[in-house]
Order: structure tokens, then sequence, then C-alpha cells
């Protein structure tokens, strides 16, 4: 019920195209749900984040879609850059606690 | 900027080595993580810490322990190294309370042979 479930595993987009990231959880006492970014050979960084009130955030190219009833989030990525390839992470987390749950990443490549 | 910095970037080290992994951060976060990062496998937490000399097991301690005698720095320790810790090793740190970003330093590859 911690699980965090991540997909694609891999994904290869287009210039230009949309990219998009899917994860499900089963716990409901999640609420705050962030969105890493980690280029080879460098630590993973904050890249949007949201929480259950709302649902849907954006932030520039990247969008986070929220489904409270379903429990699936999504990771948005318009008018993709070969600059975004990278690998990017989901992850919940519960008031109260200082721990995440990370999905298991999505290493993502767009073509120039 | 914070800044979370690991004492190597890679470690080669043999079976029953005891081994010391150092990070350091500079921004005065109560909270450190260290995770290990594996293919298809993700972010695991192995141990946070809240406070000097405050710690907890996160979700795979087994085989490791930590140490947080001052507060900008978090050592991760195995006592005896096996094959099966050949990984990445993320530190990351956060600010007290719950919902702030954790920033990673760049991890170290560590190999055990």
């Amino acid at each position: 019920q911690q699980q965090v479930k991540q997909s694609p595993q891999s994904l290869i987009v287009q210039k230009g195209g949309i990219s998009i990231i899917n994860c499900a959880y089963e716990n409901t006492a999640f609420d705050y749900f962030p969105w890493y970014q980690q280029f080879p050979g460098k630590g993973p960084a904050l890249l949007i984040a949201i929480r259950p009130d709302v649902s849907e955030k954006k932030e520039g190219r990247f969008t986070i879609s929220f489904n409270k009833s379903a429990k699936q989030f999504s990771l948005h990525i318009m008018d993709s850059q070969p600059g975004d390839s990278a690998t990017y992470f989901c992850a919940a987390s519960t008031s109260g606690t200082y721990k995440y749950i990370f999905g298991t990443g999505t290493r993502l490549k767009v073509l120039a | 900027d914070v800044k979370v910095t690991q004492s190597s970037r890679y470690l080669v080290k043999r079976t029953g080595e005891k081994v010391f992994l150092e990070c350091v951060q500079d921004m005065d976060h109560e909270n450190m993580f260290w995770y290990r990062q594996d293919p298809g496998l993700g972010l695991r937490l192995i141990y946070f810490s809240y406070d000097v000399k405050m710690k907890e097991k996160g979700d795979i301690p087994e085989g490791y322990s930590v140490s947080r005698e001052k507060k900008e720095r978090f050592s991760l320790i195995l006592e005896s190294a096996s094959t099966n810790q050949t990984s990445m090793y993320l530190c990351a740190s956060s600010l007290s309370g719950w919902g702030h970003e954790q920033y990673f330093g760049p991890g170290t590859r560590l190999t055990v042979t």
C-alpha cells in the first residue's frame, strides 16, 4: 500500500511532442505529490509538486494532472525539448512525515 | 543556493570492508536522508535524521548504520560491505517539517567487489 507505481519505464518523444508520465498510488493518506528530474551524473531536483486540493498545476511547459478518485497523477511535458532528456521520478508523502515514497523512474529521451 | 556535497563520486571497496560515505549540507537544514538508487527500483530510503544524533530507519536499513554528530554532516556506514550493496547512494537534506523540497547531492557510485 506504500508503493507508487510509475509508467512507462522509458519514453522516446520527438522534439515538440508531448511527454506523459503516469503514477498511481493506493494509500489515500498521501497528500503531497512532487516530481523530481534527474540529469545524468546529477542528483534529482524538484521539478513541480501538487497537493490534492487542486486537480492541475502548471509551471511553464510542465503540468501535473491529479485525479483523486482514481488515485493517479501524471506529468505532462508540452513542446518537449532535447534538454528535457532526463529521468523523472514521481513521489508521494503523507502529512506529518518526512518520508517520500518514490516511483521507479521514467527515462525520457527527446529526439532532436 | 543549497549545496549538498558527497565525499566521493566513485568508490570501489572489497567485500567485508567497512565503508564510510559522507554528506555535508550548507543550508542549516534539520532533515537529512540517505537513499540508494538502483535501476528499475527508483530511490529507496535507507535512513533519515531529523536532528543531530537523531535517526530513524527507512525502508531498507539492513546492513547500514548512520551517524549525525553535527547538523551539517550525515554519514552512512556499511559495517561489512557486500556485493549486493553495489549501488548509487544519494544524500539529501530539507527543512524541518512536512512538504519541503529535498535537495540532493550528486551521488556516490559504490562498487563492492
